[in-house]
This record gives structure tokens, sequence and C-alpha cells, in this order.
């Protein structure tokens, strides 16, 4: 199965822009590149997808590498309601979605 | 509006006890259904999925079982519990009609295990 690679912990300042970067170099063609985030004791939430163009939503906007084996998270603006685990995930096949450890992102006031 | 209702919210059992969690989904039809499982400061393991009622798959091999008794319908078991069962476990679902275009999994609220 494919996987994902990210940093531990990151952190940003508020009202900066963050970077989280994600490395899936075994990526099929057909599998779909999925952030989400996770809050203390809650399930994660959608932030984006994407396949193989940019995308930009009201969220966050994701960047994906021309070969496809990396993509990078974007959070135009850090907020401290930011500060969550963003996990990228690969849509594998049509069924299975698999995430990894995640990124823990600390927002500094 | 398409729901997913997971419960008991929180649950303690002691070691060598039977479980049971139930996941509902309201509002769609055929949906995809999963299980995964967060231990303490880990990130989410995937469990079980299901894609029909009846058909069940297991992804890491454990101490638990799924079960698919109706189309909105997914439990989570175990004949007897293990300490190392404790965790985060969360049911998920992706419509059936949004497989094809990459569409986001949804999760529930998730229920607190504490095995002792």
């Amino acid at each position: 199965d494919a996987k994902t690679t990210q940093p531990n912990s990151m952190e940003s300042n508020e009202e900066e822009p963050v970077h989280l970067p994600c490395n899936h170099s075994t990526i099929s063609g057909t599998d779909y590149i999925h952030w989400y985030r996770q809050l203390p004791s809650q399930g994660p939430e959608y932030v984006i997808h994407g396949l193989t163009s940019n995308v930009n939503n009201r969220m966050a906007s994701l960047a994906i590498a021309e070969d496809r084996k990396s993509s990078t998270l974007i959070l135009h603006r850090a907020t401290l309601r930011d500060a969550a685990v963003y996990y990228c995930i690969l849509r594998m096949g049509t069924y299975k979605y698999i995430f990894g450890t995640g990124t823990r992102l600390k927002v500094l006031a | 509006s398409q729901t997913i209702h997971q419960w008991p919210a929180t649950l303690v059992q002691p070691v060598g006890s039977p479980l049971s969690l139930e996941c509902t989904v309201e509002g769609t039809s055929n949906p995809n259904l999963y299980w995964y499982r967060q231990a303490a400061g880990r990130g989410l393991q995937l469990l079980f999925y299901s894609v029909g009622i009846g058909q069940i798959s297991s992804e890491v091999p454990q101490n638990l079982s799924a079960s698919r008794p109706q189309d909105r319908q997914f439990i989570l078991s175990s004949k007897k519990l293990l300490l190392s069962d404790s965790g985060f476990y969360l049911c998920a679902w992706i419509p059936r009609n949004a497989l094809s275009s990459g569409n986001t999994i949804y999760f529930g609220e998730g229920s607190w295990l504490t095995v002792v």
C-alpha cells in the first residue's frame, strides 16, 4: 500500500502562512491526495483534496508536485483555531483511506 | 441531511469483557462504512471497512470484529477485551455516489474506550 510521510510537528506564528509538506513517493495514478485535520478528542474533518492540479477552497490551498510524489497544504493566515494534527492521506482504489501519523501544528500568538 | 451517529461516547470496560460499538448513518443509502482506531498520541489505524450489507474487509488481524446487519448500520465488537484495545474509535462513511470523484470521508464523533 502507498504511504505518506509528514514531519511530526511544526510551529507557526499567528497571521502568518503555513506550508505543511507531505511525501507520497509510491502514489499511483488513480490515488487522490486528501488532507484532514483533527482537533483533540474529535473526529478528523475534511480540509481539501486533489488529484493532479492545485486546488483552492475557503480553508486552504493544496499544491501538488508535477510528479505527484509530494504535496503541500497551505494555510494562508494561521489562526489559533488552526492548531491541530494535519493528516495527508491517500485514497487507495475505491474504498481505502489510509492515515499516517500526521503533523501537529502549533500556532503561536 | 446526512448525519452519522456513534455510541456510546465513552465507556470503561474490564479486561475480558465484551464490547459493542454501534454506528448508524442517516440520509443516505448504500454508503461505504469504516471503523478506525486511534491509540493515545498516535495516528488513525483503519480496522474494518464495508461496501455493503454483510461485506466486511479486515485490515488488521486483532481481537475485534465488525458486522453490517443493515445498510446504514456498522457494529464493532469484541468477545474479550484486552488492555491494548483501549483507544479512540471512529466510525466513518463515504456516499456511494461520491466514490468516483475522490470525495471526502465523513467521521462520527468517536467513542473513547478504556480497558481496565
